[in-house]
């Protein structure tokens, strides 16, 4: 186990609802990261953060926001859900300024979007 | 754009042999490359990291090599177990170091019959 939990487990919604993923960061990690895994696919990164402040981002619109509160801990937030936001969403912490920073991965959120 | 490639196909091999999974990438000059393995249903579990002046690094039954020359890197899982049954993940950081901020291949499925 990592110590990186994630809720909910599993998530329906329709199109156009918007939704909020929960993480909480392993014990002294400062830095939470989240990813989108499409079905066969690899994970694709959404966007970092660190110090409550986003750290970068990938090819994701705006629709995809985050946050990341003083106990390091994260929300993902989806406004206006299509279909193809299906996915497995990942949380991963790790703790920047370490020189061989793995990431420790949560189980995910599956999202089902209708 | 950078981009990961790792073998679509699934790997079938015989418990006892060694398995050889392979990972191109293009258009990026990587610091480091990490391997991941995924279970269904679960987040990637960090197996190992090469940094790009080691040209070959091991852990247990595992091997990663890192030729940044033919931009490719093996990872060999010997004497191979039906608990070694996974999908396995290569990865690349987007940033100038080790950023946590990964890039992804669709990993490569791979399936040890006993």
């Amino acid at each position: 186990e990592t110590g990186v939990t994630q809720s909910p487990t599993h998530l329906i919604k329709t199109r156009g609802q918007q939704v909020t993923l929960r993480c909480s960061s392993q014990s002294g990690h400062n830095t939470v990261s989240w990813y989108q895994q499409a079905l066969g696919q690899g994970p694709q990164f959404i966007f970092q953060y660190y110090r409550e402040e986003e750290n970068g981002r990938g090819n994701f619109p705006p629709r995809f926001s985050g946050l990341q509160f003083p106990n390091y801990s994260s929300e993902l937030n989806v406004n206006a859900l299509e279909l193809d936001d299906s996915a497995l969403y990942l949380c991963a912490s790790s703790l920047q300024g370490r020189n061989d920073e793995k990431l420790f991965f949560g189980s995910g959120t599956q999202l089902s979007v209708l | 754009s950078q981009k990961i490639e790792q073998n679509s196909e699934a790997l079938n091999i015989q418990e006892g042999k060694t398995a050889t999974l392979t990972c191109n990438y293009t258009n990026y000059s990587p610091a480091y490359l990490q391997w991941y393995r995924q279970d269904p249903g679960r987040g990637p579990v960090f197996l190992l990291l090469i940094r790009e002046n080691e040209k070959e690094k091991r852990k247990e039954r595992l091997k990663v090599t890192f030729d940044t020359t033919l931009k490719q890197s093996l990872f060999h899982i010997t004497a191979s177990q039906p608990a070694d049954s996974a999908t396995y993940l290569c990865a690349l950081d987007r940033g100038s170091g080790n950023t946590g901020k990964l890039i992804f291949g669709q990993g490569t499925t791979l399936q040890v019959k006993p």
